[in-house]
Order: C-alpha cells, then structure tokens, then sequence
C-alpha cells in the first residue's frame, strides 16, 4: 500500500498568489482530513470529509481557504490568496469506516509564503 | 508583543532504556485515547490506542497506561532504540465508541535517544 500521498512536499510562492495542495488517500479509506501544523499552534483540523461530503469545516481559517474531493481518490486545499502566516505543513489524512481516529497521514506539504 | 512558539517538553533517554511519556487529558468524557509518533519531516504515525474502559494496553515494545481517576495517560517504551527519537502526541477523543472523528491533539513531547 502507498500510504497516504501529498503532493507537492514543499512549495514557496509569494504573497496573494493562489496554493493549491493535493492528495491521494489511502484506498478503501472514506474519511479525509486536512490539518494544519504550526509551531505556534499545534496540529489544527481544517476539514473532514465523509465519503466526498465535506461534514465538517469549522477549522477552515477564513474564505481565502477551500477544499474539495471531487472523488475518493482525490482532495485538493487551496489558498487564494496567499498570506505570510499561511506558512505551515499541511497534512492530509485519511481513515477507515468505523476507525475514523486511525488516521494515516501523507508526509506533508511544508509551505512557505514570503 | 512578540511571539513565542509551543516550548515542546523535552525527554532524553539513553539507547535501550525504557521511557515513559506522559500525558494529561482534559475532559473526563472522552473514552477513547491514541498515541501517534512523528519522526522529522513525516506526518503522524499511529502507534496504538485504547478505550476508557480499559487500563492498560500492550504492543511490540510499547504500552499505554490510562488512569481515568486523575486524566493521565502515558507511553512507555522498552529498551529505546535510535528510530524511537521524535514527537510523541496524545490524543483524545470524544464520542460513543469513539465513533466521533474529532481528535483533541496534545502540544506533544519531543523524545532524544542518546547513542
């Protein structure tokens, strides 16, 4: 199995450019997450999706964040526009039905907004 | 005012002792506890878990303890090997069954493995 694989692992762009982030969860998985990782802050939950749905979307910081899973195979978080203190990892994860906690996380995408 | 980053509690151990990591949770109504470890430049790894109704809970070279009366969780770690050096995080969950997917994530404990 591949894992749960994020792409790009490293982005730099500059400010008020659009980011957009990828993932492939794990097969079979039907839950998603995308978090957020900051010294500041922690580990962050920004989304959740179920079976493509997006159930829970309360951690999103503002407007300027979106994501979508057009299918179970695929998520993107994007950012337009951009900003400093977007600067973080972001991880994508995904879980199985009934194991949700179980999550398997993809290595990260570390972005850097200068 | 400036700011400061999360200070990460830090715990050295020499190569092939044990370890113990220790966590504190906050809401008596979670029921379902897990450990993840994250290495430099990776995501997260699940290492184990356990539910409330359970006080302790073994794995290949790991085990957790849960103490429900005071809200403490720790991991231990026999005989620490170089590839145990990381970020340990507890997390929390709360939820029938721990069927909820909202996890309550600890600020993590930075383990060194001494050569």
């Amino acid at each position: 199995d591949a894992g749960v694989i994020q792409s790009p692992r490293h982005e730099v762009t500059e400010m008020g450019q659009e980011v957009t982030l990828r993932c492939k969860p794990i097969s079979g998985h039907n839950s998603l997450f995308w978090y957020r990782q900051t010294m500041m802050r922690g580990l962050e939950l920004l989304i959740y999706f179920n079976n493509n749905v997006p159930i829970d979307d309360s951690g999103m910081p503002e407007d300027r964040f979106s994501a979508k899973m057009p299918n179970a195979s695929f998520s993107t978080l994007k950012i337009q526009p951009s900003e400093p203190r977007d600067s973080a990892v972001y991880f994508c994860a995904s879980s199985r039905q009934g194991a949700k906690n179980i999550q398997y996380f993809g290595a990260g995408t570390r972005l850097s907004v200068l | 005012g400036e700011s400061v980053g999360l200070h990460l509690p830090t715990l050295s151990v020499q190569e092939g002792d044990n370890s113990i990591i220790n966590c504190a949770y906050s809401n008596s109504a979670s029921d379902y506890f897990i450990w993840y470890k994250q290495e430099s430049g990776k995501g997260p790894q699940f290492i184990i878990d356990i539910r409330s109704n359970m006080d302790k809970r073994q794995g290949q070279r790991v085990t957790v303890l849960l103490n429900k009366t005071v809200k403490h969780l720790s991991l231990q770690i026999a005989a620490t090997q170089p590839g145990d050096s990381a970020v340990y995080f507890c997390a929390e969950n709360i939820g029938p069954g721990g069927s909820n997917y909202q996890l309550i994530w600890g600020a993590g404990t930075k383990l060194i493995i001494k050569p």
